[in-house]
């Protein structure tokens, strides 16, 4: 099973500024089968990205993802107060693994 | 779309069955996956299983609860359910159905307690 680490645990930013989050796999995820979920309070989680850096229908392009192998990091641009919620990253290339997840507040 | 149904509480021991209906797509579809996915404060998110058609119905399932899970699809109601047998209080969380291998569409969720 690939073992998924999310880092930091919690980022704390202002509005307008930038926000970068890691996940690191415990081996090779295959066809880049990453993907990145939003979820805020009481919700489920929502897809932002699929395939390391392709957006889902509807997400802004200050939503962007690189990365390869095991290290894969999402970048949100130009954050607004809406953009506070915790953030997981999901691989699919085999049986299905989540990260522990980031929180992101905006203050 | 996905609409969940089932039991909000199960007793231990007991078989928690949730239902996924499913609109706007067909479960018996070849390019979409049907999943099952729980969130608790101690595992996290943590998927359970899946079931697709290719031809043919295929079943995947975590090994962590493989040996008391079942996900059917039932395709005169569009719709596909869990079924997890020989429950503990550790499996109390919120259950979700969510389409596709990255997670295009999810239910609403439901919270599953499990207590006597």
């Amino acid at each position: 099973e690939i073992v998924l680490t999310q880092s930091p645990g919690t980022l704390s930013l202002s509005p307008g500024e930038r926000a970068t989050l890691s996940c690191r796999a415990s081996q090779s995820v295959t066809s880049n089968s990453l993907a990145w979920y939003q979820q805020k309070p009481g919700q489920a989680p929502r897809l932002l990205l699929y395939g390391a850096s392709s957006r889902a229908t509807g997400i802004p392009d200050r939503f962007s993802g690189r990365g390869s192998g095991t290290d894969f990091t999402l970048t949100i641009s130009g954050l607004e107060p809406e953009d506070s919620a915790v953030y997981y990253c999901q691989q699919y290339a085999g049986s299905h693994t989540f990260g522990q997840g980031t929180r992101l507040e905006i203050k | 779309q996905l609409q969940q149904s089932g039991p909000g509480l199960v007793k231990p021991s007991q078989t928690l069955s949730l239902t996924c209906a499913i609109s706007g797509d067909s479960v018996s579809s070849n390019r979409a996956a049907w999943n099952w996915i729980r969130q608790s404060p101690s595992r996290g998110l943590e998927w359970l299983g899946r079931t697709y058609y290719r031809s043919k119905w295929f079943n995947d399932y975590a090994v962590s609860v493989k040996s008391r899970i079942a996900i059917n699809p039932d395709t005169s109601k569009n719709q596909f359910s869990l079924h997890l047998n020989s429950v503990t209080p550790e499996d109390t969380a919120v259950y979700y159905c969510a389409r596709g291998w990255e997670y295009t569409s999810w239910g609403q969720g439901t919270l599953v307690t499990v207590s006597s």
